[in-house]
């Protein structure tokens, strides 16, 4: 089983600074990455695929990159509805999330 | 507008199994795997499995596997989670296009005796 590990597990960002998140595979994953957004008693949202690519009506401050085991979610100027929990979920062989990033407001 | 829409919150006792729905709207159901996901109070996300409603091939996590049962019935657009020794938390049903591109609102299932 593919293991994803993200973080930090809680990073703490000012509204309208910049923020970044990471998440590492215990093997390639290529470039089959996505990022989810969380928030409270709401199903997740799907941010970013294939690394990089933006999902349908995700505004451009997210950002992701990275290929093989190393990949970076970046959102600039936060916004207050930004603040919620994020995973990074590999789809390259099975599927397994990251156990999620928690980002708060400073 | 692609919308994937569970059935309400279900409690269940010990032993007991209980069915949850998923019924997929606003492209071809069968042309899509949909996947199954739990979220237990407080925590993480966790891959159940998925499903092909074309033919019902359903493959399943190895934690998951001979616990939980996935089914499909592609004349009425919906999958369907079974659960047999389950957990009290929410299970949530996604369309697999571009990776697990729309979700179900999630279905809240409480184990209590």
């Amino acid at each position: 089983e593919i293991v994803m590990t993200q973080s930090p597990a809680t990073l703490s960002v000012s509204p309208g600074e910049g923020a970044t998140l990471s998440c590492r595979a215990s093997e390639t994953v290529h470039n089959k990455l996505a990022w989810y957004q969380q928030k409270p008693g709401q199903a997740p949202r799907l941010l970013i695929y294939g690394s990089s690519t933006r999902a349908t009506g995700i505004p451009a401050r997210f950002s992701g990159s990275g290929s093989g085991t190393e990949f970076t979610l970046t959102i600039s100027s936060l916004q207050s509805e930004d603040f919620a929990v994020y995973y990074c979920q590999q789809y390259e062989n099975w599927y397994t999330f990251g156990q999620g990033s928690r980002l708060e407001i400073k | 507008e692609v919308q994937m829409v569970q059935s309400g919150a279900g409690v269940k006792k010990p032993g007991e199994s209980l069915k949850i729905s998923c019924k997929g709207s606003g492209y071809s159901f069968i042309n899509y795997w949909i996947g199954w996901v739990r979220q237990m109070p407080g925590k993480g996300l966790e891959w159940m499995g998925i499903i092909y409603p074309a033919d019902s091939d359903a493959r399943y996590s190895p934690s998951f596997q001979g616990q939980v049962t996935l089914s499909a019935d592609k004349s009425i657009n919906t999958a369907y989670l079974q659960l047999r020794a389950s957990d009290t938390a929410t299970y949530y049903c996604a369309r697999l296009g571009a990776s697990a591109d729309v979700w179900g609102q999630g279905t809240q299932v409480t184990v209590s005796s």
